[in-house]
């Protein structure tokens, strides 16, 4: 069984700081992915970020980078110079072979950026 | 443009009754997915479907039923067998299963009971 652990409930940040969301994963599958989605108060879930198991280099997208220590089973979220738009609930996720490749939902972390 | 539609945006069900939720992706991909999500929580799977008429249960599939006769649609019926439906339903479609495919999503449709 797979399982994403986020275990920040809620955070806040000033606007144009940095901030890191955690997200630490168990597998026993060698090939799996981790994915980042964003949900804005509106519902939507929006599709951030991207992070084989076998990629050597940390995935950016942007102002989204992923910190991917796979010894340590992390795979945390970087935002650089938050805006307040990036308010909203932020999603760990992961899909692995051998769990069918379904993806497996943490349970979110609410980002709040202070002006 | 391409993308996932769900409809309604919100819906209503009396108690007894059967309703349907619609999710139609113009993507061209050949998977999709119906989650559940309860407030304050993540997302949980129901059914997803990887070809046309094939479809599998997911972890919470119980009271729930999907068909699957044209690639681009997947609709979600939430059966008067589902005693706890209130909640906020989100369709997603990938290219592919795989573990490296990311999941894209509509805007969710919201069930309330009356």
């Amino acid at each position: 069984a797979q399982k994403i652990t986020q275990t920040q409930p809620g955070m806040f940040v000033q606007e144009k700081e940095a901030v890191t969301l955690d997200c630490t994963y168990d597998t026993s599958d060698q090939s799996y992915g981790l994915f980042w989605y964003k949900q804005p108060s509106s519902g939507e879930m929006i599709f951030l970020i991207y992070q084989g198991s076998y990629d050597e280099q940390n995935a950016t997208e942007g102002r989204y980078s992923l910190n991917f220590q796979k010894a340590r089973k992390s795979a945390n979220l970087v935002i650089s110079a938050s805006q307040l738009g990036d308010s909203a609930m932020y999603f760990c996720a992961m899909a692995s072979n051998n769990a069918g490749n379904m993806l497996t939902f943490g349970g979110g972390t609410r980002l709040m950026v202070k002006p | 443009d391409g993308g996932i539609t769900q409809s309604p945006k919100y819906l209503f069900r009396k108690e007894g009754q059967n309703v349907t939720l619609s999710c139609e992706q113009n993507l061209n991909h050949d998977a999709m997915y119906w989650y559940r999500q309860d407030p304050g929580q993540g997302l949980r799977l129901i059914y997803y479907s990887q070809i046309v008429n094939d479809f599998q249960k997911g972890d919470i599939a119980e009271g729930y039923s999907v068909s699957r006769e044209k690639k681009e649609s997947f609709p979600l019926t939430v059966t008067s067998a589902q005693k706890n439906p209130t909640a906020f339903y989100l369709c997603a479609s990938s290219l592919r299963t795989g573990p490296n495919q990311p999941q894209h999503f509509g805007d969710g449709t919201r069930l309330s009971i009356l």
